[in-house]
C-alpha cells in the first residue's frame, strides 16, 4: 500500500531563516504531487505540483520555491521566510496519468516569529 | 475558473442522528471530479468519498453519501448514523478533467460538532 511521509511536523523559525520541508511517497512509482498551504484552519490553497522529476509549476507567486530532486520526494523551500509563510502545508500525491484522487500527508506546522 | 462554494460555516448533529453538508460548484466543463475530505483535529485530510461527474449514480461509502445534482451544480454529503468520531472539518473539492494534473480546488470547510 502506499503511504506519504512530511517532515517535519512541527517546525518554528525566525524571519529571514531559510526553509526546507520534505515529503516522500512510498508504494508507487511517477506519481503526481503536490504542495497546499492551509492558514487558519480554513480552505487549502495549492502552491506548486509537479508531474515528474525536476517539473514544477507555481500555482501562486509567493516566496516558496519546490524542487522534486527524486520521482518520490518532493521538497518546499525558501531562502528568507516571512510572518506571512506561517500556515500549515500539506502534502500530497495521485496517480499518474489518469489519477484524480489525491492522498494526503500528515502535514507540517510552520510557525514563522 | 472553477469555485466551490460550502455555504454552512458550521453544522451539528447529535449522535445517530443524519447531517447534511451543503456545496455548490461553478464550472464549465462536462468532464470532472468531486470530493468530500474530512479534516479531524489532527489536521490530516482523509478522503470520505468521490462522485466521477459521468456517473449518475450517487456514490456511498458506508454511512457516507452524496447527493449529486450535476444540472444544479450540487453536491451534498449526507452523513447518517452521525457517531462522535466525525466531528471534523469537511471539505468539498472540484477536480477538473483533461489534462488538469489532477489540481483539487477547495471549498472553505464547515466544522461539523457531533453531540453525544
Amino acid at each position: 500500500s502506499q503511504t506519504i511521509h512530511q517532515w517535519p511536523a512541527t517546525l518554528v523559525q525566525p524571519v529571514g531563516s531559510p526553509l526546507s520541508l520534505e515529503c516522500t511517497v512510498e508504494g508507487t512509482s511517477n506519481p503526481n504531487l503536490y504542495w497546499y498551504r492551509q492558514a487558519a484552519g480554513r480552505g487549502l490553497q495549492l502552491l506548486f505540483y509537479s508531474v515528474g522529476i525536476g517539473q514544477i509549476s507555481s500555482e501562486v507567486p509567493q516566496n516558496l520555491s519546490a524542487s522534486r530532486p527524486q520521482d518520490r520526494q518532493f521538497i518546499l523551500s525558501s531562502k528568507k521566510l516571512l510572518l506571512s509563510d506561517s500556515g500549515f502545508y500539506l502534502c500530497a500525491w495521485s496517480p499518474g496519468v489518469a489519477g484524480r484522487t489525491q492522498y494526503f500527508g500528515p502535514g507540517t506546522r510552520l510557525l514563522v516569529l | 475558473a472553477q469555485t466551490v462554494t460550502q455555504s454552512q460555516p458550521e453544522m451539528s448533529v447529535q449522535e445517530a442522528e443524519t447531517v447534511t453538508l451543503s456545496c455548490t460548484y461553478d464550472t464549465s466543463e462536462s468532464d470532472y471530479y468531486l470530493f468530500w475530505y474530512k479534516q479531524p483535529p489532527s489536521r490530516q485530510m482523509i478522503l470520505v468519498i468521490r462522485q466521477e461527474a459521468y456517473k449518475q449514480q450517487n456514490a456511498t461509502e458506508n454511512r457516507f453519501s452524496v447527493n449529486f445534482q450535476k444540472a444544479a451544480k450540487s453536491f451534498s454529503l449526507k452523513i447518517s448514523d452521525s457517531q462522535l468520531g466525525d466531528a471534523a472539518m469537511y471539505f468539498c473539492a472540484y477536480n477538473a478533467g483533461g489534462t488538469s494534473y489532477g489540481k483539487l480546488t477547495f471549498g472553505q470547510g464547515t466544522i461539523l460538532t457531533v453531540h453525544p
